[in-house]
């Protein structure tokens, strides 16, 4: 148990529906990460927020909306996805981006599948 | 271009041997490296981290060395066990425009064999 929680752990959707992965850490953190990981290719930032703020969008196609209501929650709202969105979508947190030794701390991850 | 490189995808060790896990990276500005460990199912655990001034952090069984004429990183656990057996990932922190983010290679999965 890391301190962060995702939810749901799995999901399938179709191409139209509209659906929202929760990420929620009782680590205190003030900094929330979302990373999309494909088979086979490394763990590839999505987006980064830092007390609420977002300071990333790592040019991530606009049907990924993220949502940081506070520091302690963060959301992907998801609409119209492709098949090849389907991965595994983690969050992560850490005290503050760019800290002398920032760690990220990751949630479970959601394994999404887009039919 | 992959800035951070775990060449070799699979590594199997005997039990009570040591495990050396390697990473290599292309920018010389990373100043924070961190090693971790993932199981199936579950989110990257955070093992041992070092920072760029150093060349070696311990903890346990972990140790990282950090080589940075060589742009190169390891990770040694030393005794292997059983329960070692994961998917590794070493990840390096740079700064673009002030803004830091972490790169992560592909990952390494070691098996300790009993």
């Amino acid at each position: 148990e890391t301190g962060v929680t995702q939810t749901p752990r799995h999901l399938v959707m179709g191409m139209t529906n509209k659906k929202s992965l929760k990420c929620e850490q009782h680590l205190g953190h003030n900094a929330m990460y979302w990373y999309k990981q494909s088979a086979k290719k490394p763990l590839e930032l999505m987006f980064v927020y830092n007390f609420k703020e977002q300071t990333e969008n790592n040019s991530v196609p606009s049907r990924f909306s993220p949502e940081c209501p506070n520091s302690s929650h963060l959301f992907l709202h998801l609409h119209t996805l492709q098949p090849e969105d389907s991965a595994l979508y983690l969050c992560a947190s850490s005290q503050e981006v760019g800290s002398p030794q920032e760690t990220q701390y990751f949630g479970p991850g959601t394994r999404l599948l887009v039919l | 271009d992959q800035q951070v490189k775990q060449n070799s995808p699979s590594l199997s060790v005997q039990e009570g041997r040591i495990s050396i896990l390697n990473c290599d990276y292309t920018n010389s500005m990373f100043d924070y490296f961190l090693w971790y460990k993932k199981y199936p199912a579950e989110g990257p655990t955070f093992l041992i981290s070092i920072s760029s001034i150093k060349d070696k952090n311990e903890d346990g069984r972990f140790t990282v060395f950090l080589n940075k004429s060589a742009k190169h990183l390891s990770l040694h656990i030393v005794p292997s066990q059983p329960g070692d057996s994961a998917v590794y990932f070493c990840a390096a922190r740079g700064s673009t425009s002030g803004t830091y983010k972490y790169i992560f290679g592909t990952g390494t999965r070691l098996k300790v064999l009993a």
